[in-house]
C-alpha cells in the first residue's frame, strides 16, 4: 500500500492564481481530512469528508474548496490564491468515526505551497 | 482559551533522561487523544493513543490521561538523540469527526 499520497511536493503561485492539490488514499478509508500548518503551529482543520459526496468545513475554510467523487481522492481547490494562503499542506485519512473505532489519521507527506 | 495547549519549548533533555511532555484540553467530553511526532520538513506520524485515564505504556513512550484535570501527558524514557522532534498532542472533540491539534512542543534530546 502507498497510503496517502498528495501531489505536488511543491509549488510557488502568484497572487490571484488558482491550483488544485491533489490527495488519494489506498487504504479504503472512509474518513479524509485536509490540514493547513504554518511554521510554529498545529494543525488547522481546513474541509473533511465522510464518505463519498460528503464533505463538511472544518476550521479555516475560507478561500477552499473540497470534493469527494471517490472513496480515495479528495482534492483541495484554491480559487483566488492569496499570500495568507502559503502554508505546508496535509492531507489525512482514517477509517472509522473516533470514539467508535479509535481511528487513527494517516498523513500523507504533504505539499508546500507558497503565494507571491 | 485554546482548545488544546502545548508548551512550546523548546524542551532539552540529556540523552538517557526521561522527557516529560505535557497537554490541556478544553473540552470536557472530548473521548480520544492522540500523540503524533513530526520531524522537521515530514508528516506527522501517530505514536500514541489513550481513551481511559491512566497510563498507558509502549516501550519507551507512556500516555497519562487525567479527565477530571484535562491533561495528558507523554513520557518518553531513555531519551534519544532520534527522539528530537515536535510532539504535537491531538484531541478528538465530542462531536468526534475533528481532531484539535495543540501546536506542538519542541523536544531536543542531547547526546
Amino acid at each position: 500500500n502507498a497510503g496517502v499520497t498528495q501531489t505536488p511536493k511543491f509549488r510557488i503561485l502568484k497572487i490571484g492564481q488558482s491550483m488544485t492539490l491533489q490527495c488519494t488514499q489506498d487504504m479504503n478509508h472512509n474518513y479524509m481530512y485536509w490540514y493547513r500548518q504554518d511554521p510554529g503551529m498545529g494543525l488547522k482543520l481546513i474541509y473533511y469528508s465522510v464518505g463519498a459526496g460528503i464533505t463538511d468545513k472544518g476550521e479555516v475554510p475560507n478561500g477552499y474548496n473540497v470534493s469527494r467523487s471517490t472513496t480515495e481522492d479528495f482534492p483541495l481547490r484554491l480559487e483566488l490564491a492569496a499570500p495568507s494562503q502559503t502554508s505546508v499542506y496535509f492531507c489525512a485519512s482514517s477509517y472509522s468515526r473516533t470514539g467508535a473505532l479509535r481511528d487513527t489519521q494517516y498523513f500523507g507527506p504533504g505539499t508546500r505551497l507558497t503565494v507571491l | 482559551q485554546k482548545e488544546v495547549e502545548q508548551n512550546s519549548g523548546p524542551l532539552s533533555v540529556p540523552e538517557g533522561a526521561i522527557a516529560s511532555l505535557n497537554c490541556t484540553y478544553s473540552d470536557r467530553v472530548s473521548q480520544s487523544f492522540f500523540w503524533y511526532r513530526q520531524y522537521s520538513g515530514k508528516s506527522p506520524e501517530l505514536i500514541m493513543s489513550i481513551y481511559s485515564n491512566g497510563d498507558k505504556e509502549d516501550g519507551r513512550f507512556t500516555a497519562q490521561l487525567n479527565k477530571a484535570s484535562q491533561y495528558v501527558s507523554l513520557l518518553i524514557r531513555d531519551s534519544q538523540p532520534s527522539d528530537s522532534a515536535t510532539y504535537l498532542c491531538a484531541v478528538n472533540t465530542s462531536g468526534g469527526f475533528k481532531t484539535i491539534f495543540g501546536a506542538g512542543t519542541r523536544l531536543f534530546v542531547k547526546a
